[in-house]
């Protein structure tokens, strides 16, 4: 079955950096990819990029571009999100999702990780 | 603040059917297809309803999805206490460049 396994919380201090990372296993796909979705407490999720399975394309949100970097290890399926110049309002649970993406847009996210929460706190 | 605008909530009895409502522009659901999802408290976010209308594997057809224009609806027939949940939409915007959700909508049954 699909599984999307994430690395534990983190707690960092403002301006540090974080790396989230996402294991995907029990699917082979040539066209699918891994997004990072964010959801701060109380608030609803927000999309912060994708990163492709197998070509290495790449979308980032506007919000974040600059200050996230998604890569991915093929070998080990792990993909990873770092975001860096970390404040207070990042403090919000992380997901990894597989969500097929085209040369245009991304069609949604099917199967999910557990999320990591990552905490800034001076 | 979302493109993407639900009710706030939603509250209905067991058994009853409920509609949930996402309002957009040409920019989002106009022009992409819409996905709804489940999230119950401090869980990920479940796809119930892709492409607008499908479910995946093992979804219940008690749920279902439409699109017309600039909006799009999940309904939920037969509700059940387990139901009780945030709902929210999501879609393409081609003018963010970006997946968006919507600001979601709790359900009470």
């Amino acid at each position: 079955q699909v599984q999307l396994v994430q690395s534990g919380a983190e707690v960092k201090k403002p301006g540090a950096s974080v790396r989230v990372s996402c294991k995907s296993s029990g699917y082979t796909s040539t066209s699918l990819g891994i997004s990072w979705v964010r959801q701060a407490p109380g608030q609803g999720p927000e999309w912060m990029g994708w990163i492709s399975d197998y070509n290495g394309n790449i979308k980032y949100a506007q919000k974040f571009q600059g200050r996230v970097t998604l890569t991915t290890d093929t070998f080990t399926r792990t993909a990873y999100m770092e975001l860096t110049s970390l404040r207070s309002d990042d403090t919000a649970v992380y997901f990894c999702t597989r969500e097929f993406c085209d040369t245009t847009r991304c069609f949604g996210g099917d199967f999910w990780g557990r999320g990591t929460l990552v905490t800034v706190s001076s | 603040q979302s493109v993407l605008t639900q009710p706030p909530s939603v509250s209905a009895a067991p058994g009853q059917k409920v509609t949930l409502s996402c309002s957009g522009s040409t920019s989002n659901i106009g022009n992409n297809f819409v996905c709804w999802y489940q999230q119950l408290p401090g869980t990920a976010p479940k796809l119930l309803i892709y492409e607008n209308n499908k479910r995946p594997s093992g979804i219940p057809d008690r749920f279902s999805g439409s699109k017309s224009g600039t909006s799009a609806t999940l309904g939920i027939t037969g509700l059940q206490t387990g139901d009780e949940s945030d709902y929210y939409c999501g879609t393409w915007d081609s003018s963010l460049s970006a997946y968006v959700f919507g600001t979601g909508t709790k359900v009470t049954v």
